[in-house]
């Protein structure tokens, strides 16, 4: 079974400009997450797709990050404009109905904003 | 803001010894899970504890929980230089039960062949 697919694996942008990270979540996974997570700290949520709906995003800073899953099945979360506090790494993760406590995380995305 | 908080910090251990860490939370939870981070890399699901156990163990893991104290406790027994990652808690409260993570900082441990 492939694991939760995240692209891309590191990215180096300079302030102000856009950026988008995509995540594929393990299939027949309804749920997906997007977290956030600095140097030497815990994830922490940003936003929580059920299908395609966004049931949480109340961590979401929505000026500048917005995401999508139109199909509820892969999904986008973007930055922009890109800020140099965003520098970050940006895991997704994926869960299923049945085991809902049990989220697979990806790899994440390492984002350095200069 | 995070509830989870991990002790200690960071622990370094030689190979073949047990490392002990600790989390402790402020609600009240439906469950606590602990993961395990290697360098560079996504979390991974190491085990989980459900409010009404006390203790579970998988391979050389074992977790308490002791929801009186809001604390748990992993315990690796004879750790092995693999071992060498960030470890965390996350709960899920009652309020959002099976969902919303929160997770620790992390104890990062360290295991000297």
């Amino acid at each position: 079974e492939a694991g939760v697919v995240q692209s891309p694996r590191y990215k180096i942008i300079e302030k102000k400009q856009p950026v988008a990270f995509w995540c594929n979540p393990i299939s027949g996974h309804n749920t997906l997450y997007w977290y956030l997570q600095n140097l030497g700290q815990g994830p922490e949520l940003l936003i929580r797709y059920e299908n395609e709906e966004a049931v949480d995003d109340s961590q979401l800073p929505k000026d500048r990050f917005s995401a999508e899953r139109l199909k509820g099945v892969d999904s986008t979360l973007k930055i922009q404009p890109a800020e140099l506090g965003d520098s970050a790494v940006y895991l997704c993760a994926s869960s299923d109905r049945d085991r809902p406590s049990w989220q697979f995380f990806g790899p994440g995305t390492r984002l350095t904003v200069l | 803001s995070q509830q989870g908080e991990e002790d200690p910090q960071a622990l370094s251990i030689q190979e073949g010894e047990n490392a002990t860490m600790n989390c402790s939370y402020k609600t009240s939870i439906n469950n606590l899970q602990w993961y395990r981070q290697n360098s560079g890399r996504g979390l991974v699901h190491l085990i989980l504890i459900r409010s009404n156990e006390r203790e579970k163990h998988s391979g050389r893991l074992r977790v308490t929980l002791d929801t009186s104290k809001k604390s748990s406790s992993l315990l690796i027994t004879a750790s092995r230089a693999a071992d060498t990652a960030s470890y965390f808690c996350a709960t899920t409260d009652t309020d959002n039960y099976g969902q919303n993570f929160v997770f620790g900082p992390g104890t990062r441990l360290s295991v000297l062949p």
